[in-house]
């Protein structure tokens, strides 16, 4: 789930299970949103996006389910392998079209061990 | 690698000094998003640019502007710099300036202020 300030959420599991990470967003008017993973010193990398029209969207190894009712997102990753080990962000995207508003959560550490 | 490249990888710079980061999109991409990074913050949005002109705004501070040239590269300024500046900035590049498009981001800037 999301924090407030330093202390990022924390989710360690065991090589080959199943995580699932949890988001908050904010905005009921969010149109778009989207996961990111980032490994130590890199960049954020996208990882899999849903519009608000749909609850379910699945892609390699991920999906993510939005619960619009209750401003929820998560994302399960199947079989989680240590290069899963990353902080993962969710985004939501405030306006539609041109109008770029972009708001990131603070992100979960998820953990992998071997 | 994602294709979007920046420089410096790290910069150390006094308060009150100014600093350049400069970032190039992924070849054929027109559209460039800065972000900054830091633990109390997270990641915010500052800016994005579309094809030269600006296109959205976020959190940037009047101190910090940006500019997008006619190769598409682009430079964020940060001026009268403060300790709290010292963060990470990100640039991300996508194809288009929907807000739909996957971001591509750089491996980032560390930008440190004593």
């Amino acid at each position: 789930g999301e924090s407030v300030g330093l202390h990022l959420p924390t989710l360690s599991v065991q090589e080959g299970d199943n995580s699932i990470i949890n988001c908050a967003y904010s905005n009921s008017a969010s149109d778009y949103f989207i996961w990111y993973k980032q490994e130590s010193g890199k960049g954020p990398q996208f990882i899999i996006d849903i519009r608000s029209n749909m609850d379910k969207r699945q892609g390699q190894r991920v999906t993510v389910l939005l619960n619009k009712t209750v401003k929820h997102l998560s994302l399960q990753i199947a079989a989680t392998q240590p290069g899963d080990s990353a902080v993962y962000f969710c985004a939501e995207n405030m306006s539609g079209g041109s109008n770029y508003k972009l708001t990131f959560g603070k992100g979960t550490l998820l953990t992998v061990n071997p | 690698d994602s294709g979007v490249t920046q420089t410096p990888k790290h910069l150390i710079t006094a308060t009150g000094q100014r600093v350049t980061l400069r970032c190039s999109p992924r070849s054929g991409d027109l559209s460039v998003y800065w972000y900054q990074q830091s633990l109390d913050q997270g990641l915010q949005f500052l800016i994005q640019y579309y094809n030269g002109e600006e296109r959205a705004k976020g959190n940037i501070l009047e101190r910090f502007s940006a500019q997008q040239f006619p190769d598409l590269h682009s430079e964020l300024n940060l001026s009268s710099l403060e300790l709290g500046d010292s963060a990470l900035y990100f640039c991300a590049s996508s194809t288009s300036g929907s807000s739909y498009n996957e971001q591509f981001f750089g491996p980032g800037t560390r930008l440190t202020v004593l």
